[in-house]
């Protein structure tokens, strides 16, 4: 089976712009986590989905960022407005959504590495 | 306070030697999760092992150990006969109580040297 896949791999994009950057989480997988890693730093939480809603979106940096999940499958982050501190990798994970398994393992995708120029 | 500490920037092994990864935690609840994962230069984060704070054995996989000291707070990795595909980034990470997400910690880049 499939893993978690991202697209684009990379995306170049000018300061004031709007990108959008998707995620096919594992089939079955009903919970979704975006995270995002700077260079150097480990990734940090961003937003969780359970299902079609977004059961926490405590990590999201202020209101430029925003994402969905119309579907409970495919997410996508959307970010307005680009400034260059928003250049990063953007992880996605997916995992089984047991309610309240501590040790449910999240699968993270190959990611996609954005530059705001 | 940090929630994940690995204090290894970086750390060599020679092939074939075991190596440990440190990493401490930091939390109040009596329960929660430790994973490690390996990020190579490919950027994709591969889980490795898991441990739970009422796990009794440490746990193991493959060459994988996890040195769980539950009074020390601190679950290091062993990596055992160490390969040169062992090469990468290690990150440390913590789920607490009824949370979903991971606390990462700021990992440690390990280079098998030949």
């Amino acid at each position: 089976g499939a893993g978690v896949s991202q697209t684009p791999s990379n995306k170049v994009t000018e300061k004031g712009k709007y990108v959008e950057l998707r995620c096919d989480p594992i089939s079955g997988h009903t919970a979704l986590y975006w995270y995002r890693q700077s260079l150097g730093q480990g990734p940090e939480f961003l937003i969780y989905f359970q299902g079609t809603g977004a059961a926490d979106d405590s990590g999201l940096p202020n209101d430029r960022f925003f994402a969905v999940r119309p579907e409970g499958s495919v997410s996508t982050l959307k970010i307005q407005r680009t400034e260059r501190g928003d250049s990063a990798v953007y992880l996605c994970a997916s995992s089984l959504g047991t309610s309240g398994r501590i040790g449910e393992t999240q699968y993270f995708g190959p990611g996609t590495r954005l530059l705001v120029l | 306070a940090q929630k994940i500490t690995q204090t290894q920037p970086g750390m060599f092994v020679q092939e074939k030697e075991a190596v440990t990864l440190d990493c401490t935690y930091d939390t109040s609840d009596q329960s929660y999760g430790l994973f490690w994962y390996k990020q190579p230069s490919s950027g994709e984060m591969i889980f490795l092992i898991y441990q739970g704070s009422y796990d009794e054995q440490n746990a193991t996989e493959g060459r994988y150990s996890l040195n769980f000291q539950k009074a020390r707070k601190s679950a290091n990795l062993v990596i055992s006969a160490s390969q040169l595909g062992d090469s990468a980034m290690y990150f440390c990470a913590m789920r607490e109580g009824p949370g979903n997400q991971f606390y990462f910690g700021t990992g440690t880049s390990l280079t098998v040297i030949p």
